[in-house]
């Protein structure tokens, strides 16, 4: 079955970075692009951007340019995405998800579990 | 702030039915399609529907979507306690770019 396994959570200071890894299982790693989306405490759902694990292309919200990087591994199935420059505001719990793009739209079909990451002093 | 406006919560009782709106305030949404999906703390986010009707595979169907002109609507009937969580719409805004989500709507069965 499809997983999407999430590994990172950290406490980190202002100023630094975060990478959060995101592990694919149970299908074509390659076929699919993969989403990020975060969740700030008390507040609703962010879309971050998505990667094209088989070319390594990306796409970024606007809000996050410059300060987001997302690659990928082939050889072990994983994404990841780098955050730098945190802030307090950044302190959020970050969703890996699957692009499936239905013939119509795309959409999220599987999620990871997401990862907290929060950024304090 | 969100081209998606939903109720910040709802309520019914256990067996009951409920709706949960999702108005789309951009015209070029309205030409797009929703998708819905439930939050439970701790785990996974769930994909519900996708393409303003469609069931995601393994969803009971107890849960509908249907959507109309800029309003998307998410049903759930038979509610179960286990049904408890927050409900997002979402779809992809053309004229911004971006995916975009409504802020969500937290659903208790009393």
């Amino acid at each position: 079955q499809v997983q999407l396994v999430q590994s990172g959570a950290a406490v980190k200071e202002p100023g630094a970075s975060v990478k959060v890894s995101c592990k694919a299982s149970g299908y074509t790693f390659t076929g699919y692009y993969v989403q990020w989306v975060r969740q700030v405490p008390g507040q609703g759902l962010e879309w971050m951007g998505w990667i094209d694990p088989n070319t390594g292309g990306t796409r970024y919200a606007q809000k996050f340019q410059g300060r987001v990087t997302m690659t990928g591994d082939t050889a072990i199935n994983t994404v990841y995405m780098d955050l730098s420059r945190l802030t307090s505001d950044d302190t959020a719990i970050y969703y890996c998800a699957r692009d499936w793009y239905t013939g119509s739209s795309d959409i999220f079909d599987y999620w990871g579990q997401g990862i907290l990451v929060t950024v304090s002093s | 702030q969100s081209v998606l406006t939903q109720p910040p919560s709802v309520s019914a009782a256990p067996g009951q039915k409920v709706t949960i709106s999702c108005s789309v305030s951009s015209s070029n949404i309205g030409s797009h399609y929703v998708s819905w999906y439930q939050l439970l703390p701790g785990t996974a986010p769930r994909l519900l529907i996708y393409d303003n009707n469609k069931r995601h595979s393994g969803i009971p169907d107890r849960f509908s979507g249907s959507k109309s002109g800029t309003s998307a609507t998410l049903g759930i009937t038979g509610l179960q306690t286990g049904d408890e969580a927050d409900y997002y719409c979402g779809t992809w805004d053309s004229s911004l770019n971006v995916w975009v989500f409504g802020g969500g709507t937290k659903l208790t069965v009393l």
